[in-house]
């Protein structure tokens, strides 16, 4: 089982739609929860932090469940300009912080 | 404030000859990492530096990939010898600081490698 994964879409939504994707993680003893997103041929890029109660920026809305061990982004009334590649990374602390990155989501919203 | 910077930008060898890549961070910043994208993959950690010392070098194929950060500032990544397999785009990506908890990555651009 791959220690993050990911829905790789591609979802193809209209503008203006809400649409969801989830990342699991399998390690329980995860404790720093990110999104980035990445436009084609492009660097990835920090998105968001995600905490567990839960935070919003503007259209975008992040959610943890460290009970089921999963991460949320919800973006609302999506515009073209989030098309993208959505990453979600998950941090594990020990002797040494451990990024890990999952493969990413697809999102293209068409007009 | 100016960003992570990386060079070239593209590069392209035939199998069995080497390539080396460059990376300055955002001043300041004393972690460093190199990632290796290969196309419809997220990043894969290849090294990371704490300044001038080695964090985690776990992934990096160590028989023909090398990096340092000799004075903790940029750094380079070579391969010696390529592999048609190693045709993917390198992240070179910074951080403040390992606080333990925000941990948040600034990315380079990247350097395109094709391996014929």
């Amino acid at each position: 089982r791959k220690e993050v994964e990911q829905d790789p879409g591609p979802f193809n939504v209209p503008e203006g739609a809400t649409v969801a994707f989830n990342c699991t993680y399998s390690n329980s003893a995860s404790q720093s929860f990110f999104w980035y997103r990445q436009d084609c041929r492009k660097e990835p890029k920090l998105l968001m932090s995600v905490y567990s109660s839960g935070n919003e920026d503007g259209r975008f809305t992040a959610q943890l469940n460290r009970a089921s061990q999963y991460i949320s982004l919800l973006i609302r009334d999506s515009k073209l300009s989030d098309s993208a590649t959505y990453l979600c990374v998950v941090i594990l602390y020990s002797s040494a912080s451990k990024i890990i990155f999952g493969s990413g989501t697809r999102l293209s919203i068409r007009p | 404030e100016a960003g992570v910077a990386q060079s070239p930008r593209y590069k392209i060898i035939e199998k069995r000859q080497s390539v080396a890549f460059w990376c300055n961070p955002i001043s300041g910043h004393a972690t460093l990492y190199w990632y290796q994208q290969i196309l419809g993959q997220g990043p894969k950690l290849l090294i990371q530096f704490q300044n001038n010392g080695v964090v985690d070098d776990s992934q990096l194929p160590k028989d023909r990939f090398s990096a340092e950060r000799l004075k903790g500032v940029d750094s380079t990544l070579k391969i010696q010898p390529a592999k048609l397999e190693d045709s993917a785009v390198y992240l070179c990506a910074s951080s403040l600081v390992r606080t333990g908890v925000d941990e948040k990555l600034f990315f380079g651009s990247g350097t395109q490698l094709s391996v014929l």
